[in-house]
């Protein structure tokens, strides 16, 4: 089982629409919980850490749930802008350990 | 422009060959990743610095991989005797802070060819 695990998508939303995906975790020691925008053929970029009150920065919102070890994000009025893939991130001993990504097609 | 930067953008070698590759992070980071990534893949981590240190290395990392950070200031990744599986993309990031609250900042990569 891979340490991190996310559903590959690609998740195609309409323009305006909100789209929510989770990501699971498989150490219950982790402690930190990144999001990641990586746009095609580009860097990952920090979106937001996930806080274990959850957390809201504009239209995304971040939640963490240790009970059943996943993270989850949700994007409300879809922007076309929005199209990427979001990569999850946990801190495990001294390294970040990247889920493998869900991509997002927003579509006029 | 202070951000990481790496060098070369693109590498094209042959099967056997010897490559280099340089990270130079954020001036102020302590902290150095060394990442690799496949088409349709997450990251994978390779081996962490923090200063000069190097601390963990991946599993996934072979002896033909080695990585130093002279100094605590810049690293280099290299990769010997080439093999067509190393083909990837290779990303640095830094970052300053402790593990539990560190946000990565990435490079633009480098992406190895094998042929």
């Amino acid at each position: 089982r891979k340490e991190v695990e996310q559903d590959p998508g690609p998740f195609n939303v309409p323009e305006g629409a909100t789209v929510a995906f989770n990501c699971t975790y498989s150490n219950s020691a982790s402690q930190s919980f990144f999001w990641y925008r990586q746009d095609c053929r580009k860097e990952p970029k920090l979106l937001m850490s996930v806080y274990s009150s959850g957390n809201e920065d504009g239209r995304f919102t971040a939640q963490l749930n240790r009970a059943s070890q996943y993270i989850s994000l949700l994007i409300r009025d879809s922007k076309l802008s929005d199209s990427a893939t979001y990569l999850c991130a946990v801190t495990g001993g001294n390294k970040l350990t990247f889920g493998g990504g869900t991509r997002v097609l927003v579509k006029p | 422009d202070t951000g990481v930067s790496q060098d070369p953008r693109h590498k094209i070698t042959k099967r056997g060959q010897n490559v280099t590759f340089r990270c130079d992070p954020i001036s102020e980071h302590n902290r150095l990743y060394w990442y690799r990534q496949t088409l349709g893949q997450g990251p994978e981590f390779l081996t962490y610095f923090q200063n000069e240190a190097q601390l963990e290395k991946s599993r996934l990392l072979s002896d033909r991989f080695s990585a130093e950070r002279p100094k605590g200031s810049f690293s280099t990744l290299e990769i010997q005797r080439t093999e067509q599986g190393d083909s990837a993309m290779y990303l640095c990031a830094s970052s300053f802070g402790t593990p539990e609250t560190e946000k990565l900042f990435f490079g633009s990569g480098t992406q190895l060819s094998v042929l």
